[in-house]
């Protein structure tokens, strides 16, 4: 089954515990990205990445790292979490920038 | 990067149809429009998109006026499982390095 999977699907976290995020996709695309989504803010964008090794900030890229070592796997990285970080994350990958994006079922961070 | 103006919120009775508008005055020549319905504790999910006139799909139609300063999306005979959030994007679909805005949509509640 094509899918994007995302873990963990939630977390409870303390401020400064550094995490990841992990993402993976099964449909060989090139494009994916991660989405945080914030009551009254909508879905913004945190980092994005057109292909292997090629990544790019999105929006809201500050307190985030990523890496795109295997087209598959796109991990979100909070090396030290604050408590602003809480909130919904979602994974998405594309066949190519502006295709059909398909999302993972979202990640709910808490950093406490 | 052309942004998006939705209404907020809509209500509509069941087996009504239900037309959403999406304004995009600074939409370029080289741009889609592309519309993602979102249920509560899910990624969002692609609809449908397009660049001008009309497309139809098996879920809905969009229409997009001569100017593509604006677009309707369309749900004909909505049902209660259509109760979402639905988002516009605008994006060319064609250029390299950018991303997409999500902006926070416009919250469909289907009333029986």
């Amino acid at each position: 089954e094509a899918q994007v999977t995302q873990n963990p699907r939630y977390l409870i976290t303390v401020t400064g515990k550094k995490l990841t995020v992990t993402c993976s996709q099964n449909m060989n695309h090139e494009y994916m990205s991660w989405y945080r989504q914030d009551p009254g803010l909508g879905l913004r964008q945190i980092y994005y990445s057109m292909n292997v090794e090629v990544t790019d900030k999105g929006d809201v890229p500050e307190g985030y790292k990523v890496s795109r070592k295997e087209k598959r796997n796109f991990p979100l990285i909070l090396e030290s979490p604050s408590p602003n970080q809480t909130s919904l994350y979602f994974c998405a990958s594309s066949p190519f920038w502006g295709g059909e994006l398909f999302f993972g079922e979202g990640s709910r961070l808490t950093v406490l | 990067l052309a942004k998006t103006t939705q209404p907020i919120s809509m209500d509509s009775y069941e087996g009504q149809e239900v037309n959403i508008t999406c304004s995009h005055n600074n939409i370029a020549t080289n741009d889609y429009i592309t519309w993602y319905q979102q249920f509560p504790s899910q990624g969002p999910r692609f609809i449908i998109q397009g660049y001008k006139t009309k497309v139809t799909n098996e879920v809905a139609s969009l229409f997009i006026p001569a100017d593509r300063k604006s677009s309707t999306l369309s749900l004909p005979r909505v049902s209660l499982s259509d109760t979402a959030v639905y988002y516009c994007l605008v994006g060319d679909i064609s250029a390299g390095a950018n991303n997409l805005f999500f902006g926070t949509g416009t919250r469909l509640t289907v009333i029986p």
